[in-house]
């Protein structure tokens, strides 16, 4: 157990929804990552907060958002979804930048 | 960019057997490594990583992984392996500059151990 959770566990939806996914850091670590797995992709960085701050964007589409809240969560938004969509969407936590991140079990999406 | 190839999408061996698994990057900046394992239907977990130092790392489970700049490689290594490291290995590379941390992953490398 990494110390990171994720909610919900499993998500089937349809195409045009809007769903939002949650985290929760280990407990101290200021740092926030989302992160999407799919067989095609891989492992892709999506954005980064650090203390509540967006501090680094990856490969997010514009349809997707994240925010952090002052109790460190955070969640991850996708809207207008697509069958494209569908992956394991992972959270990871860490201390300072650069460090080892913890990741969470991760979500998986599936889009209908 | 940063860049992470993993030679060999696949390798399978025998339990006891040693197993490398390769990683090389591309960065124009220092680095930090890291290796991942994932098991089936579960999240990512670190095996080891090398920030500075010694470039001969010790993991988790046996593992351990050499840092070779010149030739900007991190391979994995386990001199015995057992069935239960049956997973999905994966390298990345966090480069430090400016504030950007984000890790990149290369496409992994699923090791089977047969009995």
């Amino acid at each position: 157990d990494s110390g990171v959770t994720q909610t919900p566990k499993h998500l089937i939806t349809a195409t045009g929804q809007r769903v939002t996914l949650r985290c929760s850091p280990r407990s101290g670590d200021l740092s926030v990552y989302w992160y999407q797995q799919s067989l095609d992709q891989g492992l892709q960085f999506l954005i980064q907060y650090y203390n509540g701050e967006e501090r680094a964007k990856g490969n997010i589409l514009e349809r997707f958002s994240a925010q952090q809240f002052p109790d460190l969560h955070s969640e991850l938004n996708l809207s207008s979804l697509e069958l494209g969509d569908s992956a394991l969407y992972f959270c990871a936590s860490s201390v300072v930048f650069g460090d080892e991140q913890f990741f969470g079990p991760g979500t998986r999406l599936t889009v209908l | 960019a940063q860049s992470v190839t993993q030679l060999g999408s696949h390798v399978s061996v025998s339990e006891g057997a040693l197993v490398l698994l390769r990683c090389n990057y591309s960065s124009s900046v220092s680095v930090y490594l890291f290796w991942y394992v994932q098991y089936p239907n579960q999240g990512l977990q670190l095996l080891l990583k090398y920030l500075s130092g010694s470039t001969l790392v010790k993991g988790i489970n046996g593992f351990e992984a050499e840092f070779n700049k010149s030739q900007t490689s991190f391979h994995l290594r386990k001199p015995s392996v057992h069935i239960s490291d049956t997973a999905e290995y994966f390298c990345a590379v966090s480069d430090y500059r400016g504030s950007n941390y984000k890790l990149t992953f290369g496409k992994g490398t699923l090791l089977t151990v047969n009995p």
